[in-house]
Order: C-alpha cells, then structure tokens, then sequence
C-alpha cells in the first residue's frame, strides 16, 4: 500500500492569513493526488485533484503543486469557512489511500 | 446534481454482517464507479472498495475477505456487506460516486454519512 503522511497534523491561523499544508506519499504517484475538505459533521468536499486542478466552484485562493512523492495545498486569504480539517488522497494504485488529515483552526 | 443517500441499521452485534444501502438521485449510476468508505469516529478516511456500474469491483485487501460490494442499476442503488464485524468496524460509512479520469479516482459526490456501531 502507499502510504500518504501529511503535516503538520494541527495547525492555527487567523482569517485573512495564508496556510500551506504538506503530503508526501511512501512512493511516487506521479500526479494522481487529490484534497479533501471535511467541515466536522459533513462529508468531505474535494478542492483539488490531479495535484494542481481546481475542482469546479471551488474559490481560487485554494492551490495545490507537486508531483511524484511530495505536495503541498496552499490556501490564501483564510476565511472563515476554511477552518476545517483537510485530507490528500492517492490513486496511482489500488487500495486507494489517504493522508491521516490536517486539522486548521483559528487563532 | 447527483445526491447519494446511505440506508441500513444504525448498530449492529459483534460477529454479524453490517449492510448497508446507498440510492442515488438526479443521476444515472450507468458509467461510474461507486465507493464505500468509513471514517472510524475522530479518525480518518478509509477506501473499503469500490464497484462499477456493470458489477467489476475492487476492494482494500485489508477487508476484502470479509467485504461484498453489489449495484442494482434498476434500482440506482449500490450496497455494501461487511461481515464478521467487530468493535472496530465501528465508523461513519460514506458511499460516494469515483470519478475515473487519466488513470485517476477521485470522490466527487458523496452521501452524507451513516453512523455503524457495532456493540452487543
């Protein structure tokens, strides 16, 4: 299986700040790597997929870049809503697997 | 837009088979695959497998001895059984549409959640 490790695991920032959140994967994956926002109670909502692809209504200050083993999602101008856990997840091979999530609260 | 929704029993004992059911609504189940996946309580994600509409699936080797995923296309539903269930088969299971594009899956709809415990 290939592992995803994400860090930090826990973060804080204020609204209006900027927050890059890290995953590598165990192996290359080329750029089969999507992110996930879970809101507490709710399903995740992917942001990004293919590393760098905008899901559709997704606000722009979210950005995802890398490739092969290492990642990183960038989220600008915090807003309230962001607070929230996120999640990298790879699909270069079955079983399909995920980082262990991010969680980002407020300052 | 496509909805999912999860169905089935909200506890289940030790040793029994956990089932459960997801419809989809505003949309076809015709040409995509289908995933199940758990969330044990402040935990994270796990993929537990996924089917195709014409009935292929793949599973995470570590359940797949005791999973059974199965669609119904005349009914827009997929299911999943998972038997032998213990303790820690206790989760929030998520059923969700897997887009396959250029090699790559990725969850774009998902159901909004059923909490399973498994507890005499």
């Amino acid at each position: 299986d290939i592992q995803m490790t994400q860090s930090p695991s826990s973060l804080s920032a204020s609204v209006g700040g900027r927050v890059t959140i890290t995953c590598r994967a165990s192996q290359s994956i080329s750029k089969y790597l999507t992110w996930y926002q879970q809101r507490p109670g709710k399903a995740p909502k992917p942001l990004i997929y293919a590393a760098s692809s905008l899901q559709s209504g997704v606000p722009s200050r979210f950005s995802g870049s890398g490739s092969g083993t290492d990642f990183t999602l960038t989220i600008s101008s915090l807003q309230p809503e962001d607070f929230a856990t996120y999640y990298c997840q790879q699909s270069y091979s079955t079983p399909i697997t995920f980082g262990q999530g991010t969680r980002l609260e407020i300052k | 837009q496509v909805q999912l929704q999860e169905s089935g029993p909200g506890l289940v004992k030790p040793s029994e088979t956990l089932s459960l059911t997801c419809t989809v609504s505003d949309g076809s189940i015709r040409s995509y695959y289908w995933s199940w996946i758990r969330q044990p309580p402040g935990k994270g994600l796990e993929w537990i497998g996924y089917i195709y509409y014409s009935g292929s699936t793949n599973y995470n080797p570590s359940l797949k001895s005791r999973v059974t995923v199965s669609v119904d296309t005349s009914k827009n539903q997929f299911s999943l059984k998972l038997s032998s269930v213990t303790a820690a088969d206790t989760a929030v299971y998520y059923c969700a549409r897997t887009l396959y594009n250029s090699g790559a899956y990725q969850f774009d709809y998902w159901g909004q959640g059923a909490l399973v415990t498994v507890s005499s």
